[in-house]
């Protein structure tokens, strides 16, 4: 079965400072990778994907996120951090097929002005 | 394009009742799946609807039980309410393609007394 690690429960940063949340999976065949984001008392927010092709992959409010097939990592990554980043980030895999999307347990992002 | 809506947004129960909680997709997405959210257990997954067949189910008891309706909307039930039961309840659509991302309505904060 699929399944998701988020090693970091909480990751600080100063504003302007470039920012990476990391993530690792575990999955049978070549994997669907998701991060989504979630403002407080708010559902969560889809950020971008990587199904196939480029490994970079780029998605909205500036963020990226590369897929390492060696490494089993989809890290999230933005150059310049906000405050307005500060939230509760969360990375999701899915196998190909009709499998359930399965998500870490999220890190809180915490940027300081 | 109207998003995902769910209702009601909050709700508080006794324990031993029954709830049931409702959920709208985005037009044209034929795809349901509900999570419940806690601080301690993070997002867990607990059914796929897809063109009104569960197509997954997550590690839940029987008490937890869902439907996807023709329309594509979904209800999701809980008997016999436990204490362990509150949590935010959210519900997400897509297309049904395993490639395709979730978008999450607000979702609907259960409180079991």
């Amino acid at each position: 079965a699929q399944s998701v690690a988020q090693p970091e429960d909480q990751v600080n940063v100063a504003e302007g400072n470039p920012l990476t949340v990391k993530c690792t999976y575990s999955v049978s065949g070549n994997p669907y990778l998701f991060w989504y984001v979630q403002y407080p008392n708010r559902g969560l927010q889809f950020l971008l994907k990587y199904i196939t092709g480029d490994n970079l992959v780029k998605g909205s409010y500036g963020f990226e996120a590369e897929f390492n097939k060696s490494q089993t990592s989809f890290h999230l990554k933005k150059p310049s951090a906000l405050v307005s980043d500060s939230a509760l980030y969360f990375c999701a895999v899915r196998d190909p097929g009709n499998t359930p999307l399965v998500f870490g347990k999220g890190t809180r992002l915490s940027v300081i002005a | 394009k109207a998003g995902v809506t769910q209702t009601p947004r909050y709700l508080i129960k006794t324990r031993g009742q029954q709830v049931t909680l409702s959920c709208s997709p985005i037009s044209g997405h034929r795809s349901v799946s509900w999570y419940q959210q806690t601080p301690g257990q993070g997002l867990q997954f607990l059914f796929e609807y897809f063109s009104e067949t569960q197509r997954n189910k997550g590690n839940f008891p029987g008490r937890f039980s869902g439907r996807q309706f023709s329309n594509s909307r979904s209800e999701m039930n809980v008997s016999t309410l436990e204490l362990g039961d509150s949590a935010l309840y959210l519900c997400a659509s897509s297309s049904g393609t395993g490639f395709g991302e979730q978008y999450f309505g607000p979702g609907t904060r259960l409180t079991v007394t």
